[in-house]
């Protein structure tokens, strides 16, 4: 069984400043991660996702993430945050490449919160 | 150039009346998931289909169905919604399973019960 585990579920930060979104997960097979975004009543947008290879996946809107297979974690970074990136944050894991079949195991999600 | 599309996107059922969700997409993929997010929660996947092919979760109540006529089409089939069926409910697609493809989420509908 998968679980994801988000630590944070909410995150206030000043615009310009750095910002990091914690996510650790359990998986007994090998992994898949990615994060999506969910802007106020939208649906989930892909922001990277982690398959295989350089354990740094850089993403959309100037966000990255870094897989950590001893630490089991999948933190999300962004060295500027803007207005625009206040959000909910979620982290998700599968044992499928495109998450398919099985669907995507989800965290209960980080929201992000930007302060002018 | 919306490629998942969710209707209505905010629905308000009384509880126990049947409610049906609607969701479509032009992207031409083989699966189709339904996803619930209740509130302040991560969302949760319900079934999918792959092509025809029904796939129940384990733990998805019966009060719960779904149809897909063809492969633009998936509706999502409430029999008697409870109070505990508010949420937001979410479509997704993705080319094929176990491929590097993406799932591609609409916007989702909210369900409201009263």
């Amino acid at each position: 069984a998968q679980s994801v585990t988000q630590l944070d579920s909410q995150v206030p930060v000043f615009e310009e400043a750095p910002v990091e979104l914690r996510c650790n997960y359990s998986s007994s097979v090998s992994v898949y991660l990615f994060w999506y975004v969910q802007y106020p009543n939208q649906g989930l947008q892909l922001l990277l996702k982690y398959l295989s290879g350089s354990t740094l996946v850089k993403g959309i809107n100037g966000f990255e993430a870094e897989f950590n297979k001893s630490q089991t974690s999948f933190h999300l970074r962004k060295p500027s945050v803007h207005i625009s990136d206040t959000a909910e944050y979620f982290c998700a894991v599968s044992d499928r490449p495109g998450g398919g079949a099985d669907g995507l195991t989800f965290g209960k999600g980080t929201h992000l919160i930007i302060q002018p | 150039d919306a490629m998942v599309i969710q209707n209505p996107r905010y629905q308000v059922t009384q509880f126990g009346k049947p409610v049906t969700l609607s969701c479509s997409q032009t992207l031409n993929h083989n699966v189709m998931y339904w996803y619930q997010q209740k509130s302040s929660q991560a969302p949760k996947l319900l079934f999918h289909y792959y092509d025809k092919d029904f796939n129940n979760e384990a733990d998805t109540p019966d009060n719960f169905q779904s149809r897909r006529p063809n492969t633009s089409f998936c509706f999502l089939d409430i029999r008697s919604p409870g109070l505990g069926d508010a949420a937001m409910y979410l479509c997704a697609t993705s080319r094929a399973s176990g491929t590097t493809d993406t799932q591609y989420f609409g916007p989702g509908t909210r369900l409201t019960v009263l």
